[in-house]
């Protein structure tokens, strides 16, 4: 199974801050990768996809980019309400992974 | 409105069953594919399983293989996860997940989630 690192695991930031986070497949998976953001209790929401393409109602302070085994998701000046973890996700085989998840936090 | 709701979940000792359910509605549900997704208490998401529309193609993690089955009922418009020999670590929230077959082909659509305790 390809496996997908993700850092930092946990960062903090403030309202305003840009804001990036890495993703690395270990081998190479095309432009096969999704984000997902995650707050508390709630499900997953699809941010991005084949790595670089915004899912339709996602704010455009949300970009995704890279191919092959790295990623980057940066979200351009974070708002009050993209605290939360994000997971990337490998798309381009079975068995699916996930990324082990990076929390972005309030500073 | 795609709608995806879970129902199964429960407490269960280790070694025993469990089946889940989603019932879907707000789609064509015989057109699209179908995961299983997880996710243990404080911990990241883990895909489990996926079905094609007519259940031709079934993947599944190696975390599971040989213990989970899925399957669907197109007819009821529902999706199935079979859980044999349960451990504790498949303690977590289970998610049915919709995939984007006609867009993007990712998953995109998720239920809210039935919460499975594995504990003697």
């Amino acid at each position: 199974a390809i496996q997908m690192t993700q850092s930092p695991s946990s960062l903090s930031a403030s309202v305003g801050d840009r804001v990036t986070i890495t993703c690395r497949a270990s081998q190479g998976i095309r432009n096969d990768l999704g984000w997902y953001q995650q707050k508390p209790g709630k499900a997953p929401k699809l941010l991005i996809y084949s790595a670089s393409s915004l899912q339709s109602g996602v704010p455009s302070r949300f970009s995704g980019s890279g191919s092959g085994t790295d990623f980057t998701l940066t979200v351009s000046s974070l708002h009050p309400e993209d605290f939360a973890t994000y997971y990337c996700l490998q798309n381009y085989n079975y068995p699916r992974t996930f990324g082990q998840g990076t929390k972005v936090e309030i500073k | 409105e795609v709608q995806l709701v879970e129902s199964g979940g429960g407490l269960v000792k280790p070694g025993g069953s469990l089946r889940l359910s989603c019932a879907a509605s707000g789609f064509t549900f015989n057109s699209s594919t179908m995961n299983w997704v997880r996710q243990a208490p404080g911990k990241g998401l883990e895909w489990l399983s996926s079905i094609s529309s007519s259940s031709t193609y079934i993947y599944y993690a190696d975390s599971v293989k040989g213990r989970f089955t899925i399957s669907r009922d197109n007819a009821k418009k529902s999706l199935y996860l079979q859980m044999n020999s349960l451990r504790v670590e498949d303690t977590a929230v289970y998610y049915c997940v919709r995939v984007d077959d006609f867009w993007s082909n990712y998953p995109l659509y998720w239920g809210q989630g039935t919460l499975v305790t594995v504990s003697s």
